[in-house]
């Protein structure tokens, strides 16, 4: 039974960076895209970006400057850094798998828990 | 850029009746790109329908998944007491998801 696990800081002040860190247990690392997906009150369910194994990416082009999604396969292990977070970065974050060519491909099988991230002053 | 839009926002049913939800797709899209969720409070969203008509593993048939182009649907054919969420629908096409506001299925 594959899980995700995620951890980070859940409280950042205006112009500081979020960093958050999924973990995969129990499945392969490959074959898979792995992202991270927000949800906020005023905005709903956002795509943030996505990378596989060997390190490609693609972001959301409404968050591109500003997010940097990297990967340790080693570790299984994928991360999200959102510089100059603002008031509107506030969020429940979510790390993610997506099937690359198996079914169910173009969609999420497989959520992490969530991570509360409150920007304020 | 593609825009989905779903209806109703608010959905008040009674079990054991059938419920239709609607996501419709700003440009025509392929059904393959197409997945709907359901979300209840306090929880991540969980993967039912893949590829507009697929069940997910562990999604009951009494949930289906239809349409084509840019009218798509979820329906449940039977509401169940643990049926009663949120249910949002997922677009991916030139490498970006994209997620629907969402229609709430509420108790009437």
């Amino acid at each position: 039974q594959v899980q995700l696990q995620q951890w980070g800081a859940g409280l950042l002040k205006p112009s500081e960076t979020l960093s958050l860190t999924c973990g995969v247990y129990g499945g392969s690392f490959s074959g898979y895209y792995w992202s991270w997906i927000r949800q906020s009150p005023g905005k709903g369910l956002e795509w943030i970006g996505e990378i596989n194994h060997s390190g490609s990416t693609n972001y959301n082009p409404s968050l591109k400057s500003r997010v940097t999604i990297s990967v340790d396969t080693s570790k299984k292990q994928f991360y999200l850094i959102l510089s100059s977070v603002t008031a509107a970065d506030t969020a429940v974050y979510y790390c993610v798998r997506a099937p690359i060519t198996m079914i169910p491909q173009n969609a999420f099988d497989i959520w992490g828990q969530g991570t509360v991230v409150t920007v304020s002053s | 850029e593609l825009v989905l839009t779903q209806s109703p926002g608010t959905l008040s049913l009674s079990p054991g009746e059938r419920a239709t939800l609607s996501c419709r797709a700003s440009q025509s899209v392929s059904t393959s790109s197409l997945a709907w969720y359901q979300q209840k409070p306090g929880q991540a969203p969980r993967l039912l329908i893949y590829g507009a008509s697929g069940r997910a593993s562990g999604t009951p048939d009494r949930f289906s998944g239809s349409g084509s182009g840019t009218d798509f649907a979820l329906t449940i054919s039977r509401l169940e007491p643990e049926d009663f969420a949120v249910y949002y629908c997922q677009h991916y096409g030139s490498s970006i998801f994209t997620f629907g506001p969402g229609t709430k299925v509420d108790i009437k």
